[in-house]
Parts: C-alpha cells; structure tokens; sequence
C-alpha cells in the first residue's frame, strides 16, 4: 500500500534553477527517507529526517518536515543536468516489530542544459 | 566498501524456468530486503531478513522464494513465473531492522527480469 503522494509527478527545469518536491503522507511515522533513482537502477539514499526534526540539509539539498500538516518537501539547490532522476520519499513507520518504508509514487525530475 | 551488488544485471526466462537472482553487501548489515518495481511504480516491498532469519513476507506467491545462506548474501529463487512478474528486482541492506528508529537502506542496481 502506498503511504506518501508526491507532487509534482513530474517536473522540468533549466540547469540552474532550484527544484522543489514535496511529499505527503497519511498516517503517523517515525521518520522520513528521500530516494533518488536514475533511470532503471538502483535507489540512493539522499536524506533521513526523523519524526522530531524539522529540518535537514545535505550539501545543494534541503528537507523540511512538517508533522502537524503530514509532509515533506525536497529542495534541490543550483540544480545540474546530473540532478534528472526519479525522487521518492519513504515513511518509516513501526509495525510488527519493524520499521517499514513505505514509498511514494515518485516525482520525475528533468533538469535541461 | 558500500556497495550492494547484484546478479545478473539482466535475466529473459520461460514460464518454467528456474532461476535465482543473487544479492551480496559486505557492510556488515543485518538486515535485507527484496523489493520488487514495476516501470514509473515506486518499488514494493516483498522480503526482510534479519540476522538471516525471514522476517517479513509481504504476501508473496510462492513462486519467489528467498534464501539468506549467510549474512553477506540473499538469493531470491524464481519457479513457474507469470508474465506479469516481469520487473525489476532490487536488493537493498541496512543495518539493522531499528525498531522505532530507522535506518536508511542501500540498494543494489536491480536486476531486470523479462518473464516469456
């Protein structure tokens, strides 16, 4: 069952230009994951943020976490034509003795020369 | 060393066929994971082991069948495949299952199955 929605689907910019995505999610977590995928491979991790944080950087990346409003957003900052990749964020929530990670659809990112 | 590996890269295989997929990490992770993707669909989770031993199952067929044989490796056995079971497969480790705390995972590159 997928826990996180993602807006935008898809999103088009120019080399330079900052990146917004943001992620909502339904139920309570204990942290929040983003992904990156390029295109038919493997996921990277980009940044854990946890349920008490608010906010998390990582060199030109930005994660905030609003837990009252249930969401998530990743800003990429100067983005490069590198940055064109699938994002996913993933809630980890406790069940069963494990925390899952639940994905979301994914926001589809094409940054142009 | 923080790389999960995994192979092949790519498997084409009948209805009948028997096959394995294979998955290694040498970052003393104790926990792995299968997860399965289909094309622009965020991957699902199938499999978990931890210390080796199978912990989740998310109401696979059981067509898949997953093998820990030792902390470093995790199989996942394919018998009688449909179709739509064509995906890509992903592997990913971390270092423990947390509880309530969480860890990030580390995924391998896939493997791209084409079920004839």
């Amino acid at each position: 069952s997928q826990q996180g929605e993602e807006d935008p689907q898809a999103l088009s910019i120019q080399e330079g230009e900052n990146a917004t995505m943001n992620c909502s999610y339904k139920t309570s977590i204990n942290n929040l994951q983003w992904y990156r995928q390029n295109s038919g491979r493997g996921l990277v991790h980009l940044i854990l943020i946890r349920s008490n944080e608010r906010e998390k950087h990582s060199g030109r990346l930005r994660v905030t976490l609003d837990t009252s409003k249930k969401s998530s957003s990743l800003l990429i900052t100067a983005s490069r034509a590198a940055d064109t990749a699938s994002y996913f964020c993933a809630t980890g929530r406790f069940s069963g003795g494990y925390n899952k990670l639940i994905f979301g659809a994914g926001t589809r990112l094409a940054v142009h020369p | 060393d923080t790389e999960v590996t995994q192979t092949p890269k790519h498997l084409v295989m009948g209805m009948t066929n028997k096959k394995s997929l294979k998955c290694e990490q040498h970052m003393g992770h104790r926990a792995m994971y299968w997860y399965k993707q289909k094309a622009k669909k965020p991957p699902e989770l199938m499999f978990v082991y931890s210390y080796e031993k199978l912990s989740i199952n998310e109401s696979v067929p059981s067509r898949f069948s997953p093998e820990c044989p030792n902390s470093s490796l995790l199989n996942l056995h394919l018998h009688a495949l449909q179709p739509e079971d064509s995906a890509l497969y992903l592997c990913a480790s971390s270092p423990g299952l947390a509880g309530r705390i969480g860890y990030e995972q580390y995924f391998g590159p896939g493997t791209r199955l084409t079920v004839t």
